[in-house]
């Protein structure tokens, strides 16, 4: 039992390049979410899904893309990285809306961009 | 104590003593509430949470206080262990914040917990 896997570990980018983050969960959970993480400051929500080809935004969504075509998997795409989205990036899944848990993360992606 | 949006603050306690870690939450509509732990290079590890009609819920070694009145929530962890080291921070579950969208959580920026031997 996997829980929630991220893709890469780390990654260095230049500015401008585009990279691809892979999620996968393998707890048939409906809702997925991408947060990063800077420090001295909470984890902020960048796009969320709330079922298989759904996708939202969070609260931090811009110079980031998501897609959702398989209920396992969440995909966060920088377009043209800027040294701004240099952060550590966490996935989280949950099972429903209305679960009472704890969401359950990976163990994260840290992204410089130079 | 932790507060939804400030820098991170710092406690140092004895192994084997009691520590209390405090958060303040921002929204007195959030209805759920979560303690997580995040390691070094890790993820964030749930620890244990509280819905907004509880005042206390206890699991492991661990407590959780919530005192609606002044928005307020605290995590308690007896006899504190080396393992125990980590950052520590609280989630509240707010409302939507336009009509038909999904409640989320809103994170802290943590408490980072030394324990001394």
């Amino acid at each position: 039992n996997a829980g929630v896997t991220q893709t890469p570990k780390f990654r260095v980018l230049k500015t401008g390049q585009s990279m691809t983050l892979l999620c996968a969960q393998d707890m048939n959970h409906e809702y997925m979410y991408w947060y990063r993480q800077d420090p001295g400051m909470g984890l902020r929500l960048i796009h969320y899904s709330v079922g298989e080809g759904t996708t939202a935004k969070g609260e931090v969504p811009d110079g980031y893309n998501v897609s959702r075509l398989k209920k396992q998997n969440f995909l966060l795409g920088l377009e043209s990285a800027a040294p701004s989205q240099t952060s550590v990036y966490f996935c989280a899944s949950k099972r429903s809306a209305d679960t009472f848990y704890g969401y359950t993360f990976g163990s994260g992606t840290r992204l410089t961009v130079v | 104590g932790e507060s939804v949006g400030l820098h991170l603050p710092t406690l140092s306690v004895q192994e084997g003593d009691n520590s209390i870690i405090n958060c303040a939450y921002s929204n007195s509509a959030s209805d759920y509430f979560i303690w997580y732990k995040q390691e070094s290079g890790k993820g964030p590890q749930f620890i244990i949470d509280i819905r907004s009609n509880m005042d206390k819920r206890q699991g492991q070694r661990v407590t959780v206080l919530l005192n609606k009145t002044v928005k307020h929530l605290s995590l308690q962890i007896a006899a504190t262990q080396p393992g125990d080291s980590a950052v520590y921070f609280c989630a509240e579950r707010t409302p939507p914040t336009t009509s038909g969208s999904a409640r989320q959580l809103t994170f802290g920026s943590g408490t980072q917990l030394t324990v001394l031997p």
